[in-house]
């Protein structure tokens, strides 16, 4: 079946330092890569849509300044988080969408992001 | 906007009970996805309905979806402990121009021996 390989798996970083996230789709080309936000014992919420080759779509009040998103390659996205602060630390997800067979959405394993 | 809720957000119940979580979705869409995720890991794909009256089971649990109701089910047969878990509901926007999923508000299920 489908694989995204998310990492690293956790981090902690400095206050005011930028942290960068890979989520890669393994075994199949993933044109469309989602990145989500959960914090504690909440629901996931979307903060970012991206398409290999073109600029990411946020959603309304996350600031794309501060959450760099790139997806250079069909297999390939990235999340950097600039000048990370406490309110930062979050658990982030990324999803893959491919197409053809692999119709659905397949989830990386999460990156535990702790700011101190 | 798309709200996507579901009810109850926290249950505990025994071990051997049924149980039913519903999710309620506010806009047109024949696609429904569950998801489990247990404390600190990512998501596991449950249940994929991709049609009005789909109805998909695995193991003690069993999904449906009413597109017409715009209601979602997942019910739990003879819980047992490994149940367990946060479940989600997720609505697929796709071919309504929107490709995204937008996650329910989770219910937390614990199961009591």
């Amino acid at each position: 079946g489908a694989v995204v390989s998310q990492h690293p798996s956790r981090v902690i970083c400095k206050s005011g330092t930028s942290v960068k996230i890979e989520c890669r789709s393994l075994d199949f080309q993933a044109t469309t890569m989602f990145w989500y936000r959960q914090f504690p014992k909440q629901s996931l919420m979307l903060m970012a849509t991206s398409n290999e080759g073109s600029k990411a779509t946020y959603e309304q009040g996350v600031e794309k300044d501060k959450f760099l998103i790139n997806h250079a390659s069909l297999t390939l996205s990235t999340l950097t988080v600039t000048s990370a602060h406490p309110e930062d630390s979050s658990f982030y997800i990324c999803s893959a969408q491919g197409q053809g067979e692999v119709y659905g959405y397949t989830f990386g394993s999460g990156t535990r992001l702790t700011v101190v | 906007e798309l709200k996507v809720e579901q009810n109850p957000l926290f249950l505990s119940m025994q071990e051997g009970k049924n149980y039913t979580i519903y999710c309620n979705y506010s806009t047109t869409s024949d696609r429904l996805y569950w998801y489990r995720q247990d404390p600190g890991k990512s998501l596991e794909s449950l249940f994929v309905l991709l049609s009005n009256g789909a109805v998909k089971q695995e193991g003690r649990l069993m999904a449906s979806l009413d597109t017409k109701a715009r209601l979602s089910t997942l019910h739990i047969t003879a819980a047992v402990h490994d149940l367990s878990a946060t479940y989600f509901c997720a609505v697929d926007m796709r071919g309504f121009g929107n490709e995204k999923l937008t996650f329910g508000t989770g219910t937390r299920l614990t199961i009591i021996p």
